[in-house]
């Protein structure tokens, strides 16, 4: 089974500095990797989507991006940070073999 | 569209049985996901329905209803460790696989 590893697990940022967030998949080759956000107290909202390495599709405009360098790594990244970026990032993996996703510990980003 | 709806919050017994429901919109749908988020943790994999019908795992159980547009959590036997937020997720039937979630049910078991 496949394991979801993030970095870092607590960032606090100010308004207009840069973002690199880091997940890494361990256990499966070649997995669809998803970004999700959570603001406090709702749900997830998906941000971006990779099935293959370069391959990025954006769900929402926004202020982020995100690269997949190499088949298990998957970046989110941010030139200049603003207040409503804050909030619980999470990087998922899709198990092919059961289509189940699962989740990445997490980052909780504070923008002040 | 995917609209996923799901009561805010929730409260029950220890020891009890509890049920958290979810409707979701047809269109374009592909199965139906249970997570459970203790707070400030990353959301766990309970559950996951493709064809109509109950999936049942130790104390929790799942039930789909494609038609009806409904799904359900069932969760026996209450214990405190199960008071967390728990995410109705749909899966749209395209290739990208992501998942639509639900704002969440709160649920908190007391003694």
């Amino acid at each position: 089974s496949q394991t979801i590893h993030q970095w870092p697990a607590t960032l606090v940022q100010p308004v207009g500095s840069p973002l690199s967030l880091e997940c890494t998949v361990e256990g499966t080759s070649n997995p669809n990797l998803y970004w999700y956000r959570q603001a406090a107290g709702r749900g997830l909202q998906l941000l971006f989507y990779s099935v293959g390495i370069g391959q990025i599709s954006s769900e929402v405009p926004q202020n982020l991006s995100a690269s997949r360098p190499q088949d298990r790594q998957f970046i989110l990244s941010s030139k200049k940070l603003l207040l409503s970026d804050s909030g619980f990032y999470l990087c998922a993996g899709r198990d092919r073999g059961t289509d189940t996703q699962y989740f990445g510990p997490g980052t909780r980003l504070t923008v002040l | 569209g995917q609209n996923i709806d799901q009561p805010t919050e929730m409260t029950a017994t220890e020891g009890a049985i509890v049920q958290i429901n979810c409707t979701y919109q047809t269109s374009g749908f592909n199965g139906l996901f249970w997570y459970q988020q203790h707070a400030g943790e990353a959301p766990t994999f309970l559950s996951y329905n493709v064809l109509d019908g109950l999936e049942e795992k130790g104390r929790f159980s799942s039930f789909l209803s494609r038609s009806k547009g409904y799904s359900y959590l069932l969760l026996k036997e209450l214990q405190m460790k199960d008071s967390a937020s728990y995410l109705c997720a749909g899966r749209l039937d395209t290739g990208r696989r992501a998942l639509t979630f639900g704002s969440g049910t709160r649920l908190q078991v007391q003694p």
